[in-house]
């Protein structure tokens, strides 16, 4: 069974830029799937970021490209998510995720890590 | 980018009533639509794909069903483990894009 976890700073100065780590066990991340990030700010919905296939093949929410950068680490199983010029608007709850090629909607989920932009 | 409206955004149900929840594409997404239940700092919980697929281990009360733009989750006797929000998700295009979501309280 698949399982996902993020790491990552819980809190960030504004400005600053948000580096999360998503580690992968129990599965390789070189295998067919879309390795995705989500988030959800405080008391509100979930909002897509971007996804990362094995070969470095992105695909981002053109509301957050600028600023965010999706990468993979096979060698150490897993991929991470940076986003640059943060305000307290990202502050949210991030998810990390799978979705197979067949079924591209998110089966897999990490449990989420709390970031907080704040100074 | 597809937006995706649901209805209602919040309801009062009981236990072991019939409750249905709504999502309508902007344009039109095929199958691609999914539902997703989650709870208080828990992750989404997939439940439907491909508009009507029932996620293994998710109990046969959870259904979905709808084509082209509008879409409909249908619990059918809710249970005290179901009070949670329901997001529904199109995966057509790019970006993806959730529903604002449902939340199901307990009346």
């Amino acid at each position: 069974q698949v399982q996902l976890q993020e790491s990552g700073p819980g809190l960030v100065k504004p400005s600053g830029t948000l580096s999360l780590t998503c580690v992968v066990s129990g599965g390789s991340i070189s295998s067919s799937y879309w390795w995705t990030w989500v988030r959800q700010p405080p008391g509100k919905g979930l909002e897509w970021i971007g996804e990362i296939y094995h070969s470095g093949s992105t695909n981002y929410n053109p509301s957050l490209k600028s600023r965010v950068t999706i990468s993979v680490d096979k060698s150490k199983n897993h991929f991470s998510l940076k986003l640059t010029s943060v305000t307290a608007a990202d502050t949210a709850l991030f998810f990390c995720a799978r979705a197979d090629l067949a079924v591209t909607a998110p089966e897999y989920w990490g449990q989420g890590t709390l970031v907080t932009v704040s100074s | 980018d597809i937006q995706m409206t649901q209805s209602p955004s919040a309801m009062s149900a009981s236990v072991g009533d019939r409750v249905t929840i709504t999502c309508r594409a902007s344009q039109g997404i095929s199958n691609f639509l999914a539902w997703f239940q989650q709870k208080p700092g828990k992750a989404p919980k997939r439940l439907i794909y491909a508009v009507s697929s029932l996620q293994s281990g998710v109990p046969s009360r959870f259904s979905g069903s709808g084509s082209g733009t509008e879409f409909t989750l249908t619990i059918s006797s809710l249970q005290p483990e179901d009070f949670a929000t329901y997001y529904c998700l199109q995966h057509n295009s790019y970006p993806r894009t959730f529903g604002q979501g449902t939340k199901v309280e307990i009346k």
